[in-house]
């Protein structure tokens, strides 16, 4: 199945700094999801993007719904110690039986 | 408080032996899924379920078997035909499998081999 291109696979920054990663499609995704994984739990769901263009926060982080619907940002501002862990996006197209296709991950180490 | 149960969080096959991963949950939502993640990976699909006593294979359903007797429930069982089982595997429930609702996420079992 197809998996989507998301980069970097890893960043290892200093507490403060902000972050920025993104994931990107061959094709068009009605819906963009962002989740953040710690280690040995189940991915916690962080934004639910459901336009293109649209813009949406919570708390430090804020992603947005690529205009071309085949792409989608996160940003981490000021980054802290709790945000260590692996974010995958995922997307849905929403056409019949489609499923929830995972973008391969990116680790965030930070570094004391 | 509702959410996604998953049991047991470790578990340990020996060659030839079938197990059953458990997956429960509380927040009556109508799509279910079993996802199987390898180390640095993302997830892949194994099994997914729409409704009470339908599922469709994803894309790795080879050695594995599920069942959705109950709506709450999405049992998956590794068999051994599956050859190489070690893995992280996660289910995951939405309120409908063709709606643009997000899946939450249990908090896994891993499995590995004796």
């Amino acid at each position: 199945g197809q998996q989507l291109n998301q980069s970097p696979q890893s960043m290892f920054i200093q507490e403060g700094e902000d972050v920025s990663m993104n994931c990107t499609s061959s094709s068009i995704f009605n819906t963009w999801l962002w989740y953040k994984q710690d280690p040995g739990e189940g991915p916690v769901l962080l934004i639910a993007l459901y336009k293109a263009g649209e813009l949406t926060s919570n708390g430090r982080l804020t992603a947005q719904f690529g205009i071309t619907r085949k792409d989608s940002f996160l940003n981490i501002s000021a980054s802290i110690p709790s945000d260590v862990g692996i974010y995958f996006c995922a997307g849905l197209r929403n056409f019949g039986n489609e499923k929830l296709t995972f973008g391969t991950g990116t680790r965030l180490t930070i570094i004391p | 408080d509702g959410g996604i149960t998953q049991s047991p969080k470790y578990l340990f096959r020996k060659e030839g032996q079938n197990v059953t991963l458990s997956c429960e949950q509380n927040l009556n939502h109508d799509a279910m899924y079993w996802y199987r993640q390898d180390p640095g990976q993302g997830l892949r699909l194994i099994y997914y379920s729409q409704i009470v006593n339908d599922f469709q294979k994803g894309d790795i359903a080879e050695g594995y078997s599920v069942s959705r007797e109950k709506k709450e429930s999405f049992p998956l069982t590794v068999t051994s035909a599956q050859k190489n089982p070690t893995a992280f595997y996660l289910c995951a429930s939405s309120i409908q499998e063709t709606s643009n609702q997000p899946q939450h996420f249990g908090d896994g079992t891993r499995l590995s081999i004796l």
